[in-house]
């Protein structure tokens, strides 16, 4: 079954960017769709599709995705970012959603 | 304005069967291209894809835990029934339906709904 790897942690200083990984075979040929989850609340999407941000998300986050590693990028990272970070494809070959393993990114 | 809400029981025993019902509104399951999906999240760990019912009830399935699971639609009453048989403490997770467009992603959630396992 297919896999999505990322940090199980990543910290960044406030006003400063993050970078969160999300790695996977082949994972460039894939549309891969991010969300935010805060604690106690549901998951939201703040990125699909590797880099289309939904509306109310701000431009601050970002995304790309090449080769076998996808990236979610945070610029002027604020304490309100702080939150678990999901990475999710659609795996054609086993017509499976994936999930990745998540990533909590702390803003110090 | 689309919104999803599930509702079941807080606590099973061991062996029986969770049934869990998805209420939405704000779209149709009758309308091509849209999917209703399940997703858990045990507490303190990460989220975990479970079934996606689509407009034209095709059905998919987690590969790990497909013979536990069924999920149906009443596109009348704009609900998604996931069913899980045979269930275990580690199955005690949150679990949240959530809409799904064209695109393979879910843009919508339920707020989620915790299920614990216990005898």
């Amino acid at each position: 079954s297919y896999e999505l790897t990322q940090p199980l942690s990543v910290s960044v200083a406030l006003g400063q960017t993050a970078r969160i990984t999300c790695g996977g075979n082949n994972i460039g040929s894939k549309n891969v769709h991010w969300y935010q989850q805060k604690p106690g609340q549901a998951p939201v999407l703040v990125i699909y599709r590797d880099s289309n941000r939904p509306s109310g998300i701000p431009e601050r986050f970002s995304g790309s995705n090449s080769g076998n590693t996808a990236t979610l990028t945070i610029s002027r990272a604020q304490a309100g970012d702080e939150a678990d970070y999901y990475c999710q494809v659609w795996d054609s070959s086993t017509a499976n959603y994936v999930f990745g393993t998540g990533t909590k990114v702390t803003v110090l | 304005q689309i919104t999803l809400k599930e509702s079941g029981p807080t606590l099973v025993k061991p062996t029986q069967t969770l049934t869990l019902t998805c209420t939405f509104s704000g779209f149709s399951l009758s309308t091509s291209g849209v999917g209703v999906g399940w997703i858990r999240q045990p507490p303190g760990k990460a989220l975990e894809w479970l079934a996606l019912i689509y407009w034209d009830d095709d059905k998919r399935y987690s590969p790990s835990l497909k013979s536990r699971l069924t999920i149906t639609k009443d596109t009348s009453k704009n609900q998604v029934v996931l069913t899980m048989t045979n269930m275990d403490p580690v199955d005690t997770a949150t679990y949240y339906c959530a809409h799904r467009l064209d695109g393979d992603y879910f843009d919508y959630w339920g707020q989620g709904t915790l299920v614990t396992v216990s005898s």
